[in-house]
């Protein structure tokens, strides 16, 4: 198991573009999060997921952004119309359960809109 | 997330010399987990606290929880320049649910 994994690790967009990132986490992890942080600061968490099910999004977190699981795999966080206050590393993190069980993060995407 | 504050934002330390980061919250923690992050990457797990007064080591690091599961430290001893990066706290403040962070601590050790 080679941990988390995200992609793309870099993305230069143009404002108004649509981006999709994908996180791969650790298997058999029933739990998933995205988070984004911007310089300075610590990860703002943004949504996560149990399973499937997506159990929480942050009030921060405008409709603009969408995150899915399917069959509790994989997860994938989409930005439309992006802007540039979106800039920012957006980072995945998984672990096996919700207490008790160490979460592990990957290398994050670093999302730059022009 | 202010309902985790950590302490000192901060920190330039002597190579050889110890420190302490402090991370404190109103709330009772149910998990308490510490991170390591280098400027661009993604965060490193140090350790996981759980119950209160624990306390855990590895290497030079030790982190600890008290007994109120309000407040914990993270401790280095003679620090080394490997030791340089972001620490950052971070817990489940309900039981369950999700993981928040603080803003995290900057320690520089000068050689």
């Amino acid at each position: 198991d080679t941990g988390v994994s995200q992609n793309p690790r870099h993305k230069i967009t143009k404002r108004g573009q649509n981006v999709t990132f994908r996180c791969d986490p650790i298997s058999e992890h029933n739990r998933l999060y995205w988070y984004r942080q911007t310089l300075g600061q610590g990860p703002e968490f943004l949504t996560y997921f149990q399973n499937e099910a997506q159990l929480e999004k942050s009030r921060l977190l405008s409709d603009r952004f969408s995150a899915e699981r399917p069959k509790g795999s994989f997860s994938t966080l989409e930005i439309q119309r992006t802007e540039q206050g979106d800039s920012a590393m957006y980072l995945c993190a998984s672990s096996l359960n919700s207490i008790g069980t160490e979460a592990f993060f990957g290398q994050g995407t670093r999302l730059t809109v022009v | 997330s202010q309902e985790l504050e950590q302490s000192p934002q901060s920190l330039i330390v002597q190579e050889g010399k110890n420190l302490t980061i402090n991370c404190t919250s109103s709330k009772t923690l149910y998990g308490l987990y510490w991170y390591k992050q280098k400027y661009g990457e993604g965060l490193i797990f140090l350790m996981m606290l759980q119950k209160g007064g624990e306390e855990k080591s590895h290497e030079k690091i030790t982190a600890k929880l008290d007994e109120k599961k309000q407040q914990s430290s993270l401790h280095i001893t003679a620090s080394q320049p490997s030791h340089a990066g972001i620490y950052l706290c971070g817990a489940n403040m309900e039981y369950g649910n999700k993981l928040v962070f603080g803003a995290g601590t900057i320690l520089r050790v000068k050689s």
